[in-house]
C-alpha cells in the first residue's frame, strides 16, 4: 500500500546508546517531517526536509540529527540517547503544491532508560 | 496564547449523538487540516480546507477565514468515532509547516 514506512514500531535503548529511525515514502512527495508526541505537548516539529538535498530544523532539533538520504527516505538519528526523548516520532510527508495534505507514518514508540 | 486553540479538550457523546469540535487560530493560514488520532494509533489526515465546506461520510468540516475559525462535525456518532482529533495549520508565523492545537479526546459510548 502507497503511504508512509516507519522502523522500528517500537525501541527501547539505554541512555546514550544511538539509534536511527528510518522513514519512506512512496508517494513521489518533496516534503518530509520528523514529529515527537508528548502527552500535553501535542506533536512538535523536529526536523524537516522541503526537498530532496536540503534539511531544516524545526522546533525542537537538540539531540537529534537528520538525513535526507534521497526522495524517498528521511532519516533521524538520535546519537546519544537520553530519558528526555522518551516519546512516539511520527514521520510525515507532504508534496507540493496548494492542495496536498499530509501522510503520516504508523508511529515508533521509543523508551530511553 | 497558542496559536491554534481548540475546544472541548475532552468530549463524551452517546453513540447517534452529533458531534461539533471546535478549532480558532490567531494567524493568516494557507491551509487547515483536521487529524484523526485512534489511542495508541497512527494519525491520519481527514481533511485538508482552505475555505468551505467539506464532507467524507458522516465527516464535515467547515472554515470561516474571515473569522479563523474551523469546526468539524461527526454525524450519527459511532464507538469508532472515539479519537483525538487535532486541528493544525499551515502558513502564518511557521511558513509551510504546521502548527498544532492540542487535540480533543472523543469518546462515543454505546
Amino acid at each position: 500500500n502507497a503511504g508512509v514506512t516507519q522502523t522500528p514500531k517500537f525501541q527501547v535503548l539505554k541512555t546514550g546508546q544511538s539509534m536511527t529511525l528510518q522513514c519512506a515514502q512512496d508517494m513521489n512527495h518533496n516534503s518530509m517531517y520528523w514529529y515527537r508526541q508528548d502527552p500535553g505537548m501535542g506533536l512538535r516539529l523536529i526536523y524537516y526536509s522541503a526537498s530532496e538535498g536540503t534539511t531544516d530544523k524545526g522546533e525542537v532539533p537538540n539531540g537529534y540529527n537528520v538525513s535526507r538520504l534521497n526522495k524517498r527516505e528521511f532519516s533521524l538519528r538520535l546519537e546519544s540517547a537520553a530519558p528526555s526523548q522518551t516519546s512516539v516520532y511520527f514521520c510525515a510527508s507532504r508534496g507540493t503544491g496548494g492542495n496536498y495534505g499530509y501522510t503520516f507514518g504508523s508511529g515508533t514508540r521509543l523508551t530511553v532508560v | 496564547k497558542n496559536e491554534v486553540e481548540q475546544s472541548p479538550q475532552n468530549l463524551t457523546a452517546q453513540e447517534g449523538e452529533f458531534i461539533t469540535i471546535n478549532c480558532s487560530y490567531s494567524v493568516g493560514i494557507s491551509a487547515l487540516h483536521w487529524l484523526q488520532q485512534h489511542p495508541g494509533g497512527g494519525i491520519v489526515s481527514l481533511f485538508m480546507l482552505s475555505s468551505g465546506k467539506k464532507k467524507h461520510g458522516r465527516l464535515i468540516a467547515t472554515i470561516n477565514i474571515q473569522e479563523k475559525h474551523s469546526s468539524l462535525h461527526i454525524t450519527a456518532s459511532h464507538p469508532r468515532d472515539s479519537a483525538v482529533y487535532i486541528c493544525a495549520v499551515r502558513g502564518g508565523t511557521a511558513g509551510n509547516k504546521l502548527t498544532f492545537g492540542g487535540g480533543t479526546r472523543v469518546l462515543v459510548k454505546p
